[in-house]
């Protein structure tokens, strides 16, 4: 089993949709959450934290259920712009060395 | 995050051949990070280095060596490249506090033929 997982998609939407994206990890004990926004060839650049108490920031809400180990984005509203990749990060102690990346879900908004 | 740079930024070689991949950056973050990405896997961590005497290996280090130069430079090497090298390669930092994520510089595309 991967530490990370993801659906790999691809999420085909229209403008103007609402989609969610999980992510489960398997180290129970990890700190840190992240979603990170990777468009092609380029590098990833953070979208947001992740919150215990979830978190949200403008579209994008980001939830984290530590019972049962997932993380979830939902994006409302879908822009044409949104297309990209959204990669799981998950920091189990806390250094920055032991980040686990998940191998990303690839959403394309159509108009 | 313009701070974090990588040279080159594409880069064609051929098997057996010794490259060299380097990461620079302004951000004055102790924590850096050597990563590859390919298709369908999640960035993988290659060496680490907290500090400009701190050398750390990552989950896949075999085939790769690294040099921490100064605080803000960090080198990786391939020896002796293979075609499996071929990768998408990522250098980033992070400031070490708690919580903190990996700030990304733009990328390396190394192809092995």
């Amino acid at each position: 089993r991967k530490e990370v997982e993801q659906d790999p998609g691809p999420f085909n939407v229209p403008e103007g949709a609402t989609v969610a994206f999980n992510c489960t990890y398997s180290n129970s004990a990890s700190q840190s959450f992240f979603w990170y926004r990777q468009d092609c060839r380029k590098e990833p650049k953070l979208l947001m934290s992740v919150y215990s108490s979830g978190n949200e920031d403008g579209r994008f809400t980001a939830q984290l259920n530590r019972a049962s180990q997932y993380i979830s984005l939902l994006i409302r509203d879908s822009k044409l712009s949104d297309s990209a990749t959204y990669l799981c990060v998950v920091n189990t102690n806390g250094r920055g060395n032991d980040m686990r990346f998940g191998a990303g879900t690839r959403l394309t908004v159509k108009p | 995050d313009a701070d974090v740079t990588q040279t080159p930024r594409n880069r064609i070689t051929k098997t057996g051949k010794r490259i060299m991949l380097e990461c620079s950056q302004t951000k004055g973050h102790d924590r850096m990070y050597w990563y590859r990405q390919d298709p369908g896997l999640g960035l993988r961590l290659i060496y680490y280095s907290f500090d400009v005497k701190d050398i750390n290996k990552g989950e896949i280090s075999d085939g790769y060596s690294v040099s921490r130069q100064a605080q803000a430079k960090f080198s990786l090497s391939l020896e002796s490249a293979i075609p499996n090298q071929t990768a998408l390669y990522f250098c980033a930092t992070n400031p070490g506090t708690s919580g903190s994520r990996q700030f990304f510089g733009p990328g390396t595309r190394l192809t092995v033929l």
